[in-house]
């Protein structure tokens, strides 16, 4: 069964403490690989989209970056508005996507 | 500003009652989707809509209805035969589902039953 598991469930971080957001995922056939922002009561905002191994793209204090099992989504020197839920979403062929169930980030003052 | 309208915010389900939760986008977009999110689980999709008159179960479909008769505007009725409609609801739209376009997303609508 295609499967999309984001590690970890929550991270708590102080401000300028950089880690990584975790999305593995085996679905056979990548299409693309979606990472959304989502606030509380909201809906997601999109952030990237990644094709193919390899790849990496850049918005502000985030890097996303593919391989053929697993995509990071990397924070660098997080502030507090960095505060949210991030999803990760896959497409497999012309297929709908496939949802994780997200990583809650907390960045502390 | 293009976008995705969902309204109402917040609604309320009596037992035995249908509701209906609205979704209009002016982003001229082919496809549409109605998403589930319950608290510790991913977006689950319930419909989703390539062109107009067209519709598609996802993967819950059951106790929810659509319909797709205008481009603009894909509402879903959430029917008494869903025994647990409290969740929060989400609209989005895309260029096409055939191609690997991005997802836009509504604000969301938290249905509750009283």
């Amino acid at each position: 069964e295609d499967q999309v598991t984001q590690s970890p469930e929550a991270l708590r971080l102080q401000e300028g403490e950089s880690s990584s957001l975790n999305c593995s995922y085996t679905v056979s056939g990548l299409r693309g690989l979606f990472w959304y922002r989502q606030d509380p009561g909201k809906g997601p905002e999109f952030l990237f989209t990644l094709y193919s191994a390899g790849e990496e793209k850049e918005k502000e204090r985030l890097k996303a970056t593919l391989t053929k099992k697993e995509s990071f989504l990397h924070i660098t020197a997080p502030k507090p508005e960095d505060s949210a839920t991030y999803l990760c979403a896959v497409q497999e062929g012309t297929d709908k996507l496939i949802f994780g169930t997200g990583t809650r980030l907390q960045v502390f003052p | 500003d293009g976008g995705i309208t969902q309204s109402p915010k917040y609604l309320f389900r009596k037992e035995g009652q249908n509701v209906t939760l609205s979704c209009e986008q002016n982003l001229n977009h082919d496809a549409m989707y109605w998403y589930r999110q319950d608290p510790g689980q991913g977006l689950r999709l319930i419909y989703y809509s390539q062109i107009v008159n067209d519709f598609q179960k996802g993967d819950i479909a059951e106790g929810y209805s659509v319909s797709r008769e205008k481009k603009e505007s894909f509402p879903l009725t959430v029917t008494s035969a869903q025994k647990n409609p409290t969740a929060f609801y989400l609209c989005a739209s895309s260029i096409s589902i055939a191609t690997n376009e991005k997802l836009f997303f509504g604000s969301g609508t938290q249905l509750s039953v009283l």
